[in-house]
């Protein structure tokens, strides 16, 4: 298996808090990705990195920001969390893109924003 | 609208039976990815297809990409209560190196 870690496995906050979720991955893979999970949309990319302090955004990036300032981490940071946030969160890590990539997913992060 | 169209969303069937699913798109890609996604857990790659019309098996898994690359399709054969799981399709965009999937099939195979 990857080694792609994620931290907290659950947590429940208040609106209006703010939350980070951390991603660790012990492969030096240089692509990491941020999605979210919610019935019926599949998985829908927030933010993604493609090498240490290079972030762009995804699809619904709005009310997210995130951080790479190591290799191995990627951090996920809600600033003020709102109850359309509660998902699963799940890292991806990728060592290249195209043809030949395989994406390697964390076990998820279910966040409950009450 | 999803760059990456899923039919259908839920499919509940008998072991035994076959069954096809979808992944659609007015794009054009290089290559698409399917995953897998059991309940607790992350997706799992099952394959990538790369040239129009290719076809892929593994074990009772047939995959093929469309000849124009703009869609691709999953058929199971005699499928098992194991195959039950979330199926995603996936296309890395040619732009920003972005990993986009489709919204998924819910697979359901009842014993």
């Amino acid at each position: 298996d990857a080694g792609i870690t994620q931290s907290p496995r659950h947590k429940v906050t208040e609106t209006g808090t703010p939350v980070t979720l951390r991603c660790h991955q012990t492969e030096n893979h240089r692509y990491m990705y941020w999605y979210r999970q919610d019935p019926g949309h599949g998985l829908r990319l927030i933010h993604y990195s493609y090498g240490v302090k290079d972030t762009d955004k995804g699809e619904v990036s709005d009310g997210y920001s995130v951080s790479r300032s190591k290799t191995e981490d990627f951090l996920l940071t809600l600033e003020s969390a709102t109850s359309s946030q509660t998902s699963v969160y799940f890292c991806a890590i990728s060592e290249r893109t195209g043809a030949g990539s395989e994406a390697f997913f964390g076990q998820g992060t279910r966040l409950t924003v009450v | 609208t999803q760059l990456l169209e899923q039919s259908p969303q839920f499919l509940s069937i008998q072991e035994g039976e076959n069954l096809t699913v979808y992944c659609n798109s007015s794009s054009v890609f290089s290559s698409l990815q399917w995953y897998r996604q059991e309940p607790g857990e992350g997706p799992v790659l099952l394959v990538t297809v790369v040239t129009g019309g290719e076809v892929k098996k593994l074990k009772r898994l047939t995959f093929q990409f469309g000849d124009a690359r703009k869609d691709s399709s999953l058929h199971i054969t005699a499928a098992q209560p194991g195959d039950t799981g979330l199926y995603l399709c996936a296309v890395v965009m040619e732009y920003g190196n972005k990993l986009v999937f489709g919204a998924g099939t819910i697979l359901r195979v009842k014993s």
